[in-house]
């Protein structure tokens, strides 16, 4: 059965970068029909899209977060990941990474506050 | 950028039917489908219905999807307590090369 798992630092200083990770298990990364994502979901409101990667490399971004998002596959761990650059507390969140395009599959989320 | 149209608030009683709607425009909605998908409070969302109007395997039958030009549409019948979520759809993009999600339904099962 496919998991996903996102691990990080909870805590982010303003200015600075977030980084998390997304595991997945259960199954293999580099299955060409998939993509692999990034949602995220400010307290008490509703659902963003960050962006997703292939295990190509191709990779597609939230418009309004391009400038500052970088996500990348790392197939031989079977793992992707998030860096968003320059955070606010805007950016205080719970990030969710899940499989695409139908996101069927999700992890359980990690809460990230940015806070000095 | 441009988001999906979702009522904020459905409320309908129990046993009733509920009809979720998500508008959009020809570049998502209209020509690339609508997933539909169930938040409870403090978890991950879940997929009811996938681009295509399919349940995935343990989904109930109680609900479906469907959708019409630039809408889609999850109706839930035979409201259970249990029903009681929040309801999001999205949709790929294809002009912002981008998902895009709805605000959300809050469904509450009187």
């Amino acid at each position: 059965q496919l998991q996903l798992q996102e691990s990080g630092p909870g805590l982010v200083k303003p200015s600075e970068t977030l980084s998390l990770t997304c595991t997945v298990s259960g199954g293999s990364i580099s299955r060409s029909s998939y993509y692999w994502g990034w949602i995220r979901q400010p307290p008490g409101k509703g659902l963003e899209w960050i962006g997703s990667i292939h295990y190509s490399g191709s990779t597609y971004y939230n418009p309004s977060l391009k400038s500052r998002v970088t996500i990348s596959v790392d197939t031989s761990e079977n793992q992707f990941s998030l860096k968003l650059r320059s955070v606010t507390d805007a950016d205080t969140a719970v990030y969710y990474c899940a499989r695409h395009p139908d996101m069927d599959v999700w992890g359980q989320g990690t809460t990230v506050t940015v806070s000095s | 950028q441009a988001g999906l149209t979702q009522p904020p608030s459905v409320s309908k009683g129990l046993r009733e039917t509920a009809t979720l709607t998500c508008t959009g425009n020809s570049n998502n909605v209209g020509n690339q489908g609508a997933v539909w998908l169930q938040q409870h409070q403090g978890h991950p969302p879940k997929l009811l219905s996938d681009r295509n109007n399919n349940r995935p395997s343990g989904i109930s039958e109680r609900l479906s999807a469907s959708r019409s030009g630039n809408t889609a549409s999850l109706t839930i019948t035979g409201l259970h307590p249990e029903d009681e979520a929040d309801y999001y759809c999205s949709a790929w993009d294809s002009s912002l090369s981008a998902r895009v999600f709805g605000g959300g339904t809050k469904l509450t099962v009187l």
